[in-house]
């Protein structure tokens, strides 16, 4: 079945740089998402990859995708106290619906 | 920018009783969803509409839970007889038709606490 897989937490320091990790089981998903949800808010669309790209940049964010392993990784550049959130890795089979992971809590130490 | 709302931001209700969580999707969209997010949990999906019909659906969407687009701009979540366990954050999106961009719009969500 489909799933989405993800660390729980991960802990960096301001000014280092955060990658948070994610695995897929849908070898027909379209998209790729990182979503961020801050505490008691909604989900804010971070970037989304094709799953025909290996990696896309946009500003601090890198998204890296290996598709014969199904990996997909997040990474943050200066990681910034702001950044402090929950990260959701989410695949859409371009079918009717979105699969999100459990998500990954960034803590950044100051 | 056009984006999706939904209201009320927050609602409490006693168990038992019907609630209706309303959104209104970005107004070319076709494709409209509802997701659930208990605290602490994952985003869950519960239920996809296209064409004024239910496309797919989740075994949380039970016959207690209905949708509706009732004027062609609102859609609607409908819980008939509210549990303790519906507690839970409800994000409505919506989609533009395929050839267009082809992304999800999340809505800020209503938090549904059930007393």
């Amino acid at each position: 079945g489909e799933d989405v897989e993800q660390s729980l937490f991960l802990s960096v320091r301001e000014g280092d740089s955060s990658v948070i990790n994610c695995t897929y089981t849908d070898s027909s998903s379209t998209y790729l998402y990182w979503y961020k949800q801050e505490p008691g808010a909604g989900l804010q669309l971070l970037t989304y990859i094709f799953s025909n790209m290996d990696m896309k940049q946009d500003q601090r964010l890198t998204v890296l995708l290996n598709k014969k392993d199904k990996h997909l990784s997040l990474r943050i550049a200066d990681t910034q106290t702001g950044d402090s959130a929950i990260y959701f890795c989410a695949e859409y089979t371009g079918g009717f619906k979105t699969i999100f992971g459990a998500g990954t809590r960034l803590f950044v130490k100051a | 920018e056009p984006e999706v709302t939904q209201t009320p931001s927050h609602q409490v209700t006693q168990m038992g009783q019907e609630v209706i969580l309303r959104c209104v999707p970005i107004s070319n969209h076709l494709y409209f969803y509802w997701y659930r997010q208990i605290l602490g949990q994952k985003v869950e999906f519960l239920v996809s509409f296209y064409n004024n019909e239910i496309s797919e659906k989740s075994e949380i969407f039970d016959d207690q839970f209905s949708v509706e687009r009732p004027d062609g701009s609102n859609f609607t979540l409908k819980i008939r007889s509210t549990k303790l366990e519906d507690s839970a954050m409800y994000f409505c999106a919506s989609r533009a038709p395929a050839g267009g961009q082809d992304e999800q719009f999340f809505g800020p969500g209503t938090r549904l606490t059930v007393l």
